[in-house]
């Protein structure tokens, strides 16, 4: 069965420090994976996706995931943090042969000034 | 382009009485679902339609709820005689092709549902 597993419950990261949240699927065939932001009281917004070709993905706000299927995983990362990335990130799957998305639980991102 | 647009924004319901929750897809999306977000979780898939069709249903409570996405008009997700449980976050999800999980969901921004 498909899952996505997040986990890091909560992060606490300086401004300006590096970040990576980490996340693993659960899925038999070629996944379909995405990264997900919700400010608080928001709705969700499309940071990456990753689908075929390049392992290494780019996404707006200066974040990049890698997929690696070896390790089942597709860490969101991003060089430098600003006290705007406070928000909560939801990973998920989706694939050829279901028409769903998986979530995982979300990592609550906390910027220290 | 507008987004996906859900209304209203918040809902306060008590128990015993219904609740209806509106989205309008993104122009051009013909493929429509719900999640539920229940407080301190993820995302959890209920329903999946396309005009005037349930596609998928497996994730949708077998009482009280239903769904519909009419030809003309937004989808509706129902829910009769609401209990505390039903305390949510309802996403409406939309996008443009073949509604197999390949294809990138647009969210809108949610209704925040409240069973006093």
């Amino acid at each position: 069965a498909q899952s996505v597993t997040q986990p890091d419950i909560h992060i606490t990261v300086s401004e300006g420090a590096s970040l990576e949240l980490r996340c693993n699927y659960s899925y038999g065939a070629t996944p379909y994976l995405f990264w997900y932001v919700q400010s608080p009281g928001q709705g969700l917004q499309l940071l990456l996706k990753y689908f075929s070709g390049d392992t290494l993905v780019q996404g707006i706000k200066g974040f990049e995931a890698e997929f690696k299927r070896s390790q089942s995983s597709f860490n969101l990362r991003k060089p430098s943090v600003h006290w705007s990335d406070a928000a909560e990130y939801f990973c998920a799957v989706g694939g050829y042969n279901f028409n769903k998305f998986y979530f995982g639980s979300g990592t609550k991102l906390n910027v220290k000034p | 382009n507008a987004g996906v647009m859900q209304n209203p924004r918040h809902l306060v319901r008590r128990r015993g009485q219904e609740a209806r929750l509106r989205c309008s897809p993104m122009k051009g999306h013909s493929h429509v679902y719900w999640y539920r977000q229940l407080p301190e979780e993820g995302l959890k898939f209920m329903v999946y339609l396309q005009k005037e069709n349930i596609i998928d249903e497996s994730g949708m409570p077998k009482e009280r709820f239903s769904a519909e996405f009419p030809k003309e008009g937004p989808s509706i997700l129902r829910i009769q005689q609401v209990v505390r449980g039903d305390s949510a976050a309802y996403f409406c999800a939309s996008s443009s092709t073949s509604g197999s999980g390949a294809d990138t969901q647009y969210f809108g921004p949610g209704t925040r549902l409240t069973v006093l």
